[in-house]
């Protein structure tokens, strides 16, 4: 069974702010995990994904995302926002490559000039 | 990678009525998935199609509400029967794409639907 949170429907930073958007996975087995993000009237586009190895992993648009074990956690940063990175974005968990994913809620990036 | 177009974009339709919606891949693909987004929640798959073979639908959603043609490995169809407000949605067709546990899963831009 695996399970996904992500903390807060809404984020809300100024342009040039530190995103940081929070997700935390539950799995019975070593977890893939992924990023997502949805602009408005389009569909998914994957950020990032941890399979194995490197446990920080680095994504389009500047993201990077960090997973630790220890806290079953796998939070989406970015040093410093732009106004284009508004858009909901969406943690995934999966148990393997060829599996299907389970979608966290999204959360909503606002970002304010 | 794979590019996904759906049709239509967004549609307006009556109680009562079913709405079919088309996904064109632009590559060759084995497993295809559909999936509702409604407002202010997660993703939730409703069915595996793969081609030659029946649908997989998941807990919750029936081949009668929701039935699914997969004629050829680049396209696929989801229609949405006799639809009743609580079908509006957004639909979004789904490929994976890869092997040996380097899966990479692809969306469309999705179908929007609105039931009054």
């Amino acid at each position: 069974a695996q399970s996904v949170t992500q903390l807060g429907s809404h984020v809300s930073v100024s342009e040039g702010a530190l995103v940081l958007l929070r997700c935390n996975y539950s799995s019975s087995v070593p977890p893939y995990l992924f990023w997502y993000v949805q602009y408005p009237n389009q569909g998914l586009q994957l950020l990032l994904k941890y399979t194995t190895g490197a446990t920080l992993v680095k994504g389009i648009n500047g993201f990077e995302a960090e997973f630790k074990k220890s806290e079953t956690s796998f939070h989406l940063t970015k040093p410093s926002a732009h106004m284009s990175d508004a858009a909901e974005y969406f943690c995934a968990v999966s148990q393997g490559g060829s599996y299907i994913p389970t979608f966290g809620r999204g959360t909503s990036l606002i970002v304010h000039p | 990678s794979a590019v996904i177009s759906q049709k239509p974009s967004r549609d307006i339709c009556q109680r009562g009525t079913s709405l079919t919606i088309q996904c064109q891949v632009d590559s060759q693909v084995t497993m295809m998935f559909w999936y509702r987004q409604q407002p202010g929640q997660s993703l939730t798959l409703i069915a595996t199609a793969n081609q030659g073979s029946e649908a997989t639908y998941e807990s919750g959603f029936v081949i009668d509400k929701f039935p699914i043609s997969r004629p050829n490995l680049t396209f696929s169809t989801l229609t949405v029967s006799n639809m009743s407000p609580e079908d509006s949605s957004i639909y979004l067709c789904s490929v994976k794409v890869g092997t040996g546990g380097q899966e990479t899963q692809y969306f469309g831009p999705g179908t929007r639907l609105l039931v009054l």
